[in-house]
């Protein structure tokens, strides 16, 4: 069964530096998200990305993050300086037509030092 | 903005017991989805509601979608180990804006 990738499991990073999270969602679906989970708490909307370009983002979203689809398979989240509460888990999700279920990666955990 | 609540936060029941949690929205959602979450795990979708009073069945769980597309509720009979979790709804409040807001979900513990 195809399912979303996620790279790395866990990264570590001092304050102020940048982070790329990688993700490879499901090859043909159209529709990729990134969300994040601090520990313990709800599963929050980070962004949403069809056709090449952001559809929605969240106010959490800000100048900070940024995401990219370098080429046909992976979607990748930057944060160009990490702050402390940073720290969570970030899912990338995909859905065949932005309508049905998405389907979650098995996250990245980042922890900002 | 939307906001999406879900009670009760924790629910500890006695395996074999019943499992309700209720969810609700701020808004009128389009359509509303349910997703499990094991310890240390990510989301898994379980089903979708579209339709105002809608209700649908997997095995032992019970989706229902009020009337007015703002509330919604997920009944699970007979709770087994494997039910441990936590179960979040997600809803979308328009149609091609498929943002997903997550309730703030209702973490299962059960007593063997």
């Amino acid at each position: 069964e195809p399912e979303v990738t996620q790279t790395p499991s866990h990264q570590v990073t001092q304050m102020g530096q940048e982070v790329i999270l990688r993700c490879v969602p499901i090859s043909n679906h159209l529709y990729f998200y990134w969300y994040r989970q601090i520990l313990g708490q709800k599963v929050e909307f980070l962004v949403s990305f069809y056709n090449n370009e952001i559809s929605e983002k969240s106010e959490i979203f800000d100048d900070q993050f940024s995401v990219e689809r370098p080429d046909g398979s992976n979607f990748t989240l930057k944060i160009r300086s990490t702050k402390l509460e940073d720290s969570a888990m970030y899912f990338c999700a995909s859905t065949r037509n932005g309508i049905h279920e998405q389907f979650f990666g098995p996250g990245t955990r980042l922890t900002v030092l | 903005g939307q906001q999406v609540m879900q009670i009760p936060q924790y629910q500890h029941v006695q395996e074999g017991e019943d499992f309700t949690t209720y969810c609700n929205s701020s808004t009128t959602l389009s359509n509303i989805q349910w997703y499990k979450q094991r310890p240390g795990g990510h989301p898994v979708f379980l089903i979708q509601l579209v339709k105002s009073g809608e209700v649908k069945k997997q095995k032992r769980l019970t989706f229902q979608f009020g009337e007015a597309k703002k509330n919604s509720s997920l009944h699970i009979t007979a709770t087994q180990t494997t039910d441990v979790g936590t179960y979040f709804c997600a809803g979308i409040s328009n149609f091609g804006n498929e943002k997903l807001t997550f309730g703030t979900g209702t973490r299962l513990t059960i007593i063997p």
